[in-house]
């Protein structure tokens, strides 16, 4: 099973730093079908349900603000914030399918100042 | 717009079976996708369970594999989780989800039930 770390289980910031939150794995995530890691990160507002944010590693899920960032290879994957914003309050977990089982992140935790 | 809905009963004995639903609407569970059972542990870990395709082929988790079935209901556009010989460690608020086969991330979670094993 593919496990997925995340260091950081919690980030106070204020409103228009930049965060990074990372997400380690302990294998290589990269897939062979299309040569691109299979790593997703999620989001999740308080009283909502998860939502896609970055899809392979990198690309920005439909809506997305161009702030957030993914990037990484490997085993090494972050998600960057350019400029928090009030609405960035969530929880942000990654999420490996390489491999079944299907595995995620212990999420980190976002609030603002 | 897709919806996912659990139902189920909040409370189950140990060693008995724990029986979700999931009821979609918006789309149906056999044109497309993998409709998935996803658990979140108290702590917020969470632990994905399996699928069931838009096709009726399931994936489960291999940690769960003696445990778990999940079957649909194609005319009442649901699919089902039951998990056997459930103990304390299986309490958890349970989600199902839509999972892209081409796409290849969840889209769309339901709001998630809470269950608890207890005597």
């Amino acid at each position: 099973e593919i496990v997925l770390t995340q260091s950081i289980p919690s980030l106070t910031v204020s409103a228009g730093e930049r965060v990074t939150i990372s997400c380690k794995s302990n294998q290589n995530l990269l897939w062979s079908g299309n040569q691109r890691y299979c790593l997703v990160w999620h989001q999740w507002k308080p009283g909502q349900t998860p939502t896609p944010l970055i899809t392979w590693t990198s690309d920005r899920y439909s809506g997305v603000p161009d702030r957030f960032i993914g990037s990484g290879s490997v085993t090494d994957f972050t998600l960057t914030i350019s400029s928090v914003q009030a609405e960035d309050v969530a929880v942000y977990f990654c999420q490996q399918h390489l491999h079944i089982p299907f595995t995620f992140g212990s999420g980190t935790k976002l609030e603002i100042k | 717009d897709v919806q996912l809905q659990e139902s189920g009963p909040g409370l189950v004995k140990p060693s008995q079976s724990l029986s979700l639903t999931c009821t979609v609407t918006g789309y149906s569970i056999t044109s497309d996708y993998a409709w998935n059972w996803i658990r979140q542990f108290p702590g917020n870990t969470l632990e994905w369970m399996g699928y069931i395709s838009y096709s009726g082929s399931t994936s489960y988790n291999p940690s769960l594999k003696s445990r778990i079935s999940i079957t649909r209901d194609t005319s009442k556009n649901q699919f089902f989780l039951q998990l056997n010989s459930v103990t304390t460690e299986d309490t958890a608020t349970y989600y199902c989800a839509r999972w892209g086969l081409r796409r290849r991330y969840f889209d769309v979670w339901g709001a998630g039930t809470t269950v608890t094993v207890s005597s």
